[in-house]
């Protein structure tokens, strides 16, 4: 079975471009997460889907960021416009629903890199 | 603000000894808690979880629970070469304390020396 896809897997751009993050879910995975990854900060969650409903975005840092759900097997972390600062990995994870739910299984990420 | 706290390390162990990995939480009332392994350039991996109280064993890893003292510990018994790589712990509120999803602590980056 294939695992979360993400793309692209490598972005390089400038400061102000706007960036699209791409992730698709297990099939059958009710829920999905956008995580940043940096030396500084770690591992932060962006936010989580539930059925392709977000449920809880207190976590993006802030208005320049947005992600959709359109449908069950894609999702999409856009920023606009990007800063050097936003320079991280960025993973998209999913899990099942019920008491797996925390059974979370990664991408292979995003390096992002804004100039 | 819910932190989990993590030895960055290197810690490094030789090959066949017992690696030993410790975290700290700061929300009490945290319920479910997740080992992570993390291989340079790649993604995370859940390897371990524990609910309650006490020891929970899964081959040669052992991740044991105190939540009185809000600890929890991964053991790695006959550590092996191929175990070099940083491990995350994560904690997990209960539903209502915040999102389902998990907070990380910076991970313990362990190097297995042949």
């Amino acid at each position: 079975d294939a695992g979360v896809i993400q793309s692209p897997r490598h972005e390089v751009t400038e400061m102000g471009q706007e960036v699209t993050l791409r992730c698709k879910p297990i099939s059958g995975h009710d829920y999905l997460f956008w995580y940043r990854q940096t030396m500084m900060r770690g591992l932060e969650l962006l936010i989580y889907f539930n059925n392709n409903v977000p449920i809880d975005d207190s976590g993006m840092p802030e208005d320049r960021f947005s992600a959709k759900m359109p449908n069950a097997s894609f999702s999409t972390l856009k920023i606009q416009p990007s800063e050097p600062r936003d320079s991280a990995v960025y993973f998209c994870a999913s899990s099942p629903a019920g008491g797996r739910v925390y059974e979370q299984y990664f991408g292979p990420g995003t390096r992002l890199t804004v100039t | 603000q819910k932190e989990v706290e993590q030895n960055s390390g290197p810690l490094s162990v030789p090959e066949g000894a017992i690696a030993s990995l410790n975290c700290t939480y700061s929300d009490r009332v945290s319920q479910s808690f997740f080992w992570y392994r993390q291989y340079s350039g790649k993604s995370p991996e859940l390897i371990m979880s524990i609910y309650s109280n006490g020891d929970k064993e899964d081959g040669r890893f052992t991740a044991q629970l105190n939540k009185a003292s809000q600890y929890v510990s991964l053991l790695i018994r006959d550590s092996q070469p191929s175990d070099s790589a940083t491990y995350l712990c994560a904690v997990k509120s209960p539903p209502g304390g915040g999102a389902d999803g998990l907070t990380f602590g910076k991970g313990t980056h362990l190097i297995i020396q042949p």
